[in-house]
């Protein structure tokens, strides 16, 4: 167990809705990222947040949206879902010894 | 061409042999390596995080950095059917803040 959380473990929705994914990082964790897995693309950056504010910035959607709280959790919000948008998505936390990353939620549009 | 490439497998041992799964990469920047495993539809869990060129032992882990030549390496000695997952080999870029670029991933099959 890593101590990063991650729900829901899994969601399915239809084309065109809006779904929010929820992240606690480790305790004393200030950094979040977020990452995209499918199988065509493998694991991509998204965004990261450091102490509730963005740090960088991937090939992130604008569709997709994110934003750290100061409890230092953290939202990652998908809009106008399409088909190919279905992926794991996974945070991460960070300390000097690395990052660590929660368990995902499995996305499918349907 | 991607920044980081890492041959796909999958991947057949026996078990007890040592396994060689290794990492190039384009970008000298790249200066912190981390190797992930990950199990089928769960998150990648950190084995290795290196940062210099050389060797680094964890139990039946090694990782390997060579700079000069951008590649790297994670070697399993002993290897068991529990090591039997998708390793990641992952790498940051100096001024990234600490953006992870990750190679595809090998899969890894141990056999009884």
């Amino acid at each position: 167990d890593s101590g990063v959380t991650q729900t829901p473990k899994h969601l399915i929705t239809a084309t065109g809705q809006r779904v929010t994914l929820r992240c606690s990082p480790r305790s004393g964790d200030l950094s979040v990222y977020w990452y995209q897995q499918s199988l065509d693309q493998g694991l991509q950056f998204l965004i990261q947040y450091y102490n509730g504010e963005e740090r960088a910035k991937g090939n992130i959607l604008e569709r997709f949206s994110a934003q750290q709280f100061p409890d230092l959790h953290s939202e990652l919000n998908l809009s106008s879902l399409e088909l190919g948008d279905s992926a794991l998505y996974f945070c991460a936390s960070s300390n000097e010894d690395g990052q660590y990353f929660g368990p995902g939620t499995r996305l499918t549009v349907t | 061409q991607k920044e980081v490439e890492q041959d796909p497998g999958p991947l057949s041992v026996p078990e007890g042999a040592i396994v060689s799964l290794n990492c190039t990469y384009s970008n000298s920047a790249f200066q912190y390596f981390m190797w992930y495993r990950q199990y089928s539809r769960k998150g990648p869990e950190l084995l290795m995080y290196t940062y210099s060129s050389g060797n680094k032992e964890d139990g039946r882990f090694t990782a390997q950095v060579d700079k000069s030549s951008k590649y790297i390496s994670l070697f399993i000695r002993d290897s068991q059917p529990s090591d039997s997952a998708t390793y990641l080999c992952a790498m940051i870029r100096t001024g990234t803040a600490s953006k992870l670029t990750f190679g595809t991933g090998t899969r890894l099959q141990v056999t009884l």
